[in-house]
């Protein structure tokens, strides 16, 4: 049973960085053809692709915040981290972490619960 | 990037119709690489199509995926009270990953 749960800090001010960890269980991380990514989405709006990591250290950012963020991994731990620097209001959302599909790539079939990060001073 | 635009925003259907959503493609979607995701008020994403007319392990056959090219749609046969919810599209074609901007089914 694959699960993945989001933790990290619920408020954080502007200009500060944002840590996020998603834990997982079900699938390891060292497997080819295994990927995790973050996706966020502001309160009452739609949902926005950040950035994945594959099984071999790979990764891919949305353009336009690749200059903000970084994505690793720590396969002991079954964990990925996500980093954002530069935290404005407006990155104010929802951010889950979610597994990619190995049947087809970019699509994910199972998703954390999510957590609420405000940004505001 | 691909913007997927979807209609309509809003969706109002009585349980047991029909719901037909659409979603458009900015550019081609190549090799029918686009997905159908359900949220329900307070939940994650759930995944419902993938590859335009798959269904993903466990979803009921009431849901189907159509289309290719730019027009993608997805059909739910007859609405049960757990499928008000908002859906969303998502392509994989291009990178980036891109999602439509949503569209709810609420009840008539």
């Amino acid at each position: 049973q694959i699960t993945l749960k989001e933790s990290g800090p619920t408020l954080v001010k502007p200009t500060q960085t944002l840590t996020l960890t998603c834990t997982f269980s079900g699938f390891s991380l060292t497997t080819s053809g295994v990927a995790v990514g973050w996706i966020r989405q502001p309160p009452g709006k739609a949902l926005e692709w950040l950035t994945l990591i594959y099984w071999d250290d790979d990764k891919r950012y949305s353009p336009s915040l690749e200059s903000r963020l970084t994505i690793t991994k720590d396969t002991s731990k079954n964990q990925v981290v996500l980093t954002m620097t530069n935290m404005d209001p407006v990155d104010t959302a929802t951010y889950y972490c979610a597994h990619e599909t190995t049947v087809t790539g970019g699509v994910f079939d199972y998703w954390g619960q999510g957590t609420l990060v405000t940004v505001s001073s | 990037e691909i913007v997927l635009t979807q209609s309509p925003g809003t969706l109002s259907l009585s349980p047991g119709e029909r719901a037909t959503l659409s979603c458009r493609a900015s550019q081609s979607v190549s090799s029918s690489y686009l997905a159908w995701y359900q949220q329900r008020p307070g939940q994650a994403p759930r995944l419902l199509i993938y590859d335009a007319s798959s269904r993903a392990t466990g979803i009921p056959d009431r849901f189907s995926g159509s289309g290719s090219g730019t027009d993608f749609t997805l059909t739910i046969s007859r609405l049960e009270p757990e499928d008000f919810a908002v859906y969303y599209c998502q392509q994989y074609d291009t990178s980036p990953v891109t999602f439509g901007g949503g569209t709810k089914v609420d009840i008539k």
